[in-house]
């Protein structure tokens, strides 16, 4: 079965600084995808990036980049310029594609921005 | 709708008490999905339905939980004689189709309290 592993509960950051938030995933498929949400206080779960493992480009969305290493089977996230409006839990999560409809998710990362 | 909805927003019971939650997904969206979001605990998937398909009840943790889909769109999740382990955020997604693109749309969730 895959498992989505991050290891950083907390994380903090200062306002405009950077913050890395890291994931690791189990997988024996070659193909898959990948993503980050991120869940406000307000609970509803917003889609933050995706990638494609058969893509070596990392994704990059406006200030949210990853850094996908497909061998070492890690998914970080990068966060520049941090907001006050950061301030979430972070899920990474995976998923198979083809005809598998589930997400496998992390425990999550709590990350605070500091003004 | 414009988006996921998803009722009551909190809900307080005895242990013992049957409660049902309700998701009233995104207009057109073909598939829908709950999780269950424990306190320190990433997602746990419940279950899924897509169309007219034979809903995928794997997740489902004990036969005290079940859930229906009338019409493809609402579905209702009961859960009997509640336990205080049942106590968490369970939240319902809905989507096109197929989860390879990742773009599960969640709704608030329903935050569950079993005294």
């Amino acid at each position: 079965a895959q498992t989505v592993t991050q290891s950083q509960p907390e994380m903090s950051v200062q306002e405009a600084e950077t913050v890395t938030l890291s994931c690791t995933y189990d997988t024996s498929e070659s193909d898959y995808y990948l993503f980050w949400y991120k869940q406000p206080p307000s609970r509803q779960m917003i889609l933050v990036i995706r990638q494609e493992a058969y893509k070596q480009q990392n994704a990059t969305e406006n200030r949210f980049s990853v850094n996908f290493q497909k061998a070492a089977k890690s998914f970080s996230l990068k966060i520049s310029d941090s907001q006050l409006g950061d301030a979430a839990m972070y899920f990474c999560a995976y998923n198979s594609g083809g005809s598998n409809y589930k997400l496998t998710f992390g425990k999550g990362t709590l990350l605070t921005v500091n003004p | 709708g414009a988006g996921v909805s998803q009722s009551p927003s909190n809900k307080v019971t005895e242990k013992g008490k049957d409660v049902e939650l309700r998701c009233d997904p995104i207009s057109g969206h073909t598939a829908l999905y709950w999780y269950r979001q424990s306190l320190g605990q990433g997602l746990e998937f419940l279950i899924y339905f897509q169309g007219n398909s034979a809903p995928d009840k794997s997740g489902l943790p004990s036969d005290r939980f079940s859930a229906e889909r009338t019409g493809g769109s609402v579905s209702t999740l009961t859960i009997q004689r509640t336990q205080q382990e049942d106590s968490a955020v369970y939240l319902c997604a809905s989507s096109r189709g197929r989860t390879d693109t990742g773009e599960l749309f969640f709704g608030e969730g329903s935050r569950l309290t079993v005294l």
